[in-house]
């Protein structure tokens, strides 16, 4: 299985700024995926991440808000833009191992407080 | 479309006893399932998948799941319970060749000591 890396773990930011997310993996990838975690709540997809492609995002969830780069096969990044306190949630960077699996493993998550 | 069921929000269980976590999916085809457990404060662990043979899968610590087709079910099941299992647990189904995954609710494991 691959190992899943996430930058920050955790942060407070002020409503109204960004943050950056950082998902690192120690293989090459196809696919990446981006989930959000609501407090309470389940995971829910905001988007898939193939590197040489535009991300594709899931109903709900536009590209000015979460915008994500894939510059390579073991790195990712989302943005979560101009912050308010309904942005506050953990958020899951996760990898599908392919190789005929159509497995995903998951980082261990950024906690985000939006004060 | 696809969905993911599980009845139980949170269920209690007393150390040494039985366990059976229930999933419940819709979905128009054979599908993959998986079951994943998230422990406080930590990312999300595969503990098994079911893509196709066997219908009785087993998976890590002691973990096994069965597939039902008949029923669309996917229930989780552990014969004896540890207090290390208390977490929250999710049933996901994914769609062959998209990678998407879809999640339950998730169930909230408590272990009575």
């Amino acid at each position: 299985s691959a190992v899943i890396s996430q930058k920050p773990s955790r942060d407070i930011c002020q409503r109204g700024t960004s943050l950056t997310i950082q998902c690192q993996v120690d293989s090459q990838v196809t696919m990446m995926f981006w989930y959000r975690q609501q407090p309470g709540q389940s995971l829910t997809l905001i988007a898939t991440a193939n590197q040489g492609s535009e991300a594709t995002y899931e109903s709900g969830f536009v590209i000015d808000k979460f915008p994500i780069s894939r510059p390579n096969l073991t790195f990712s990044t989302l943005t979560v833009s101009n912050m308010s306190p309904e942005d506050s949630s953990i958020y899951l960077c996760s990898v599908d191992w392919g190789r005929g699996t159509d497995t995903q493993y998951f980082g261990p998550g950024t906690r985000l407080t939006v004060l | 479309a696809q969905s993911v069921t599980q009845p139980d929000i949170h269920i209690t269980v007393s150390e040494g006893a039985s366990l059976e976590l229930r999933c419940n999916y819709s979905y128009g085809a054979t599908p993959y399932l998986f079951w994943y457990v998230q422990s406080p404060g930590q990312g999300l662990q595969l503990l098994l998948k079911y893509f196709s043979g066997d219908t009785l899968v087993q998976g890590i610590k002691g973990f096994e799941a069965e597939f039902k087709r008949s029923q669309s079910s996917f229930n989780l099941r552990k014969p004896s319970v540890h207090w290390s299992d208390a977490a929250e647990y999710f049933c996901a189904v994914g769609a062959l060749n998209t990678g998407k995954l879809i999640f339950g609710q998730g169930t909230t494991l408590q272990v009575k000591p």
